[in-house]
């Protein structure tokens, strides 16, 4: 069976730090992956989505920035957080475009950044 | 600009009663899909429904689609306390791509 694993699940850090997250699935092959990110009390945003190895689309502008450096494995980064970068970050993934269920999302169980 | 608005923002029930949540979207779509997420939680899946469905079941889940009015319910029969969590319609643009985009969601509060 698939799963999604992502990490760290909180994360305290100063303006102006860098950030990492990270998020990879097991049991499938080639999935789409999804960064989004959700502010306390509200809907979920889509940061970036890709469709395979060092394809990145970024839906927002902002100091946040994607990478996949394998099939698997999705990445979230940033230089130098700003206070507005707070939020709760959740990783996903869906079957390649035309497989069965290919809009269904499986959501990690998400990382909740602070930053002071 | 969202896609999905959830209506109402919040709703408080006793046991045992049912839930109807909302949802309107903008565009012309493939699917509509409804998450759940208990708080502080990733979404879990509960039921997508295409453009060509009208209502669709799923154990104490029902949804319905009207594409001409673009808005979705879900109605969550005989609720629990355990179904107390926030719940999020999804939709899928037929415009292709890869984009689910995700309304502020419906916070669901039942007491027992």
């Amino acid at each position: 069976s698939q799963t999604i694993h992502q990490w760290p699940a909180t994360l305290v850090q100063p303006v102006g730090s860098p950030l990492s997250l990270e998020c990879t699935v097991e049991g499938t092959s080639n999935p789409n992956l999804y960064w989004y990110r959700q502010a306390a009390g509200r809907g979920l945003q889509l940061l970036f989505y890709s469709v395979g190895i060092g394809q990145i689309s970024s839906e927002v502008p902002q100091n946040l920035s994607a990478s996949r450096p394998q099939d698997r494995q999705f990445i979230l980064s940033s230089k130098k957080l700003l206070l507005s970068d707070s939020g709760f970050y959740l990783c996903a993934w869906t079957r390649g475009t035309g497989e069965s269920g290919a809009n269904v999302l499986t959501f990690g169980a998400g990382s909740r950044l602070t930053v002071l | 600009s969202q896609q999905g608005e959830e209506d109402p923002q919040a709703l408080s029930i006793q046991e045992g009663e049912n839930a109807t949540m909302n949802c309107s979207y903008k565009t012309s779509i493939n699917n509509l899909q409804w998450y759940r997420q208990n708080s502080g939680r990733g979404l879990v899946h509960l039921i997508l429904i295409r453009s060509n469905e009208r209502e669709k079941h799923s154990g104490r889940l029902r949804v319905t689609l009207d594409t001409s009015k673009k808005s979705s319910s879900l109605l969550i029969t005989a609720s629990r306390a355990a179904d107390t969590a926030s719940y999020f319609c999804a939709t899928a643009p037929n415009t292709g791509g890869f984009k689910t985009i995700f309304g502020a969601g419906t916070r669901l509060f039942v007491k027992a």
